[in-house]
């Protein structure tokens, strides 16, 4: 059962345009969302995070959108680079610092020049 | 940002052997480490957590018998796959937390890529 949802498994944008990778959950006890950037042969890096509490946070290119009544967030890259180029998890976790993390499937972006 | 290393970070073994996975981190002391495996285009599921000092705590469905995990020290774990086989070739990813930090400021390894001829 896939409680953290990424439904697009690739995504191509042009360099300069926007980037909206989305992300769906099921579990309504999840307080915290997080996305990670991920290159090859590389682990997974931390790019943003949101807590239940807002439905927005942005921190220089990257805006994570949270609507908690759609149990979906959004991830918006403004303006996309060719280093955005990276497979993107959403991961979500509970109430709780210590609670485990659960990731989604991950959805590749392509920035096309 | 934290600097978390895996060794080695490409392995190849043959069906029964056993083969352990590194995981440290360099510029931290790292009370809680995680292991995960990712199979191809799943997603990051988590395996076990360890603590230092004390036994690791298994997910569901994974075998604490075939995935033995060691934390003895603030900068070291090893994962050991006792008697591996083929199915158990995936991507094993790393992760550290710093003493006293929540779960999402895990700083993750590069990953080692097992395969199980």
């Amino acid at each position: 059962d896939q409680q953290v949802k990424q439904n697009s498994p690739s995504l191509s944008v042009q360099e300069g345009r926007i980037s909206i990778l989305n992300c769906d959950y099921t579990n309504s006890m999840f307080d915290y969302f997080l996305w990670y950037k991920k290159y090859p042969a590389e682990g997974p890096t931390f790019l943003i995070s949101i807590s239940s509490i807002k439905d927005k946070n942005e921190d220089g290119r990257f805006t994570v959108f949270l609507n908690k009544s759609a149990k979906h967030l959004s991830l918006h890259i403004v303006p996309s680079q060719p280093g955005d180029s990276a497979v993107y998890f959403c991961a979500a976790r509970g109430m709780n610092r210590d609670d485990k993390i659960i990731f989604g499937k991950g959805t590749r972006l392509h920035i096309l020049p | 940002g934290a600097v978390v290393s895996q060794h080695p970070s490409r392995v190849i073994c043959k069906s029964g052997t056993s083969v352990k996975i590194e995981c440290r981190s360099l510029d931290f002391q790292a009370t809680t480490m995680f292991w995960y495996r990712q199979f191809p285009k799943q997603s990051l599921m988590l395996m076990a957590t360890s603590n230092e000092g004390s036994k690791a705590t298994y997910e569901q469905g994974v075998e604490k018998d075939k995935f033995l995990i060691n934390h003895a020290s603030l900068t070291l774990s090893t994962l050991t796959v006792t008697s591996a086989h083929p199915e158990d070739s995936s991507f094993y990813i790393c992760s550290a937390r710093a003493t006293g930090h929540p779960t999402d400021t895990q700083y993750f390894g590069p990953g080692t890529r097992l395969t199980v001829l």
